[in-house]
Order: structure tokens, then sequence, then C-alpha cells
């Protein structure tokens, strides 16, 4: 149990449809950050969000966008569904943005995504 | 853009033996992670390597960063049941905005009894 939770957990979305995902950071984390895990890879950094600013970007197109709410909880948002954007979507979050040394990075169970 | 190599992509252990994974930066980093993932669940945080030469032990495994602060190897003694996952790294570049961690593709651990 990291204290972090995302919802939904699993959900089916058509191609073209937009998706909203939501997670709650830990008590006391104030950065937030999205990663997509494709099915045998390795999660790849989407954003992260500090203290309500977006503080990084990867590389990922602007339809996916993100929010993050005054009691750091954050949405991840992905316009115009691709079959590719199929994958887990995991927050990470952590007490501060100002570098991860010494600070432990908990990640949430995950929104499985499928596209069809 | 800066590139995170693991190796090896699967591992099959038998039951007793030891093992080691490599992880490999194109550039060097601040500090390097490792996570490890049940199958189905989440990346689970281990440990966190900052120094140049770093050695750290967590009862059976032993992580290291190496002197350019480009590499890190996971060596496990005596692989038990409980073992069985996939294993990243991930390294936060130096003056990487956001500290954004680039996660290598992981070494996928089985366990034969």
């Amino acid at each position: 149990e990291t204290g972090v939770t995302q919802s939904p957990t699993h959900l089916i979305k058509t191609r073209g449809q937009q998706v909203t995902l939501r997670c709650s950071s830990q008590s006391g984390h104030n950065t937030v950050s999205w990663y997509q895990q494709a099915l045998g890879q390795g999660p790849q950094f989407i954003f992260q969000y500090y203290r309500e600013e977006e503080n990084g970007r990867g590389n990922f197109p602007p339809r996916f966008s993100g929010l993050q709410f005054p009691n750091y909880s954050s949405e991840l948002n992905v316009n115009a569904l691709e079959l590719d954007d199929s994958a887990l979507y995991l927050c990470a979050s952590s007490p501060t943005a100002g570098g991860f040394s010494g600070n432990t990075i908990y990640f949430g169970e995950g929104s499985w995504l499928t596209v069809v | 853009g800066q590139q995170v190599m693991q190796i090896p992509q699967y591992q099959h252990v038998q039951e007793g033996e030891d093992f080691t994974t490599y992880c490999n930066s194109s550039t060097t980093l601040s500090n390097i992670q490792w996570y490890k993932q049940r199958p189905g669940g989440h990346p689970v945080f281990l440990i966190q390597l900052v120094k140049s030469g770093e050695v750290k032990k967590q009862k059976r495994l032993t992580f290291q960063f190496g002197e350019a602060k480009k590499n890190s190897s996971l060596h496990i003694t005596a692989t038990q049941t409980t073992d069985v996952g996939t294993y990243f790294c991930a390294g936060c570049p130096l003056r990487a905005a956001g500290n954004k961690l680039t996660f290598g593709g992981g070494t996928r651990v089985l366990v034969k009894p």
C-alpha cells in the first residue's frame, strides 16, 4: 500500500475518444509524475506536476495533457485516442520535485487503458 | 535523447543460484533507481544510488553504481521464488527538467524451483 490511488483501474475506449485518468498522491507529496507502460516495456515519462504547474515533459504529443489541483491530486487527459495508447498508465508521487535524492517515489497501481 | 539499456532481457535462474542484471545509460546520471514489478503489478521502489562507485545491499540484493555514473548492476544471491518479477533500472539525467526518470526495458526473472 503506497498511499497513491488511481482511478479507474481498467477501462476500454474507442479510437478517437477522450479519456481522463485520476491520481491521488500520498499525503504530503506535492509532486506527481505520469508514466505510460506499454505491455512488455519499461515505463515512459509523460510529464510531471509540481505545485499545480507542469515541471517537465517527455516525448508525448500535445493530446496528452494534465492538471494538478490544490490538494496535489492530478489528472491525465488523452484526446483523440489511438490504438497505440493502449497501456498501463502509472502515477508516481514524491515529496518534492527538487531532486529525488533521498526521496522514495511511490507508484500507484495504475490504470489499464485499452483502446479498440 | 537519453537511452537506458538493460541486459539480459530475460533471466531464467535455478532456485538457489546467483545472477546479475546490468543497466547502461547513454548519458551521465545524477542518480539511478531500481524497481521491481511483479506480474500484473506496479513498479515498487527498491533503492536509489547517488554517488559514483556506490554499493548498497538489501539482504540478498547488492546494487552498484559505476564510477562514471553511467552504469549500474543488481546482483541477487541465492535466488528464491519470491524474486520472480521484472527488475527495472531508471536513470535521472544530470540537470534533467522535472527529474524525469528514463527506465530501461527491464530484466524479466523467472525462477525454476
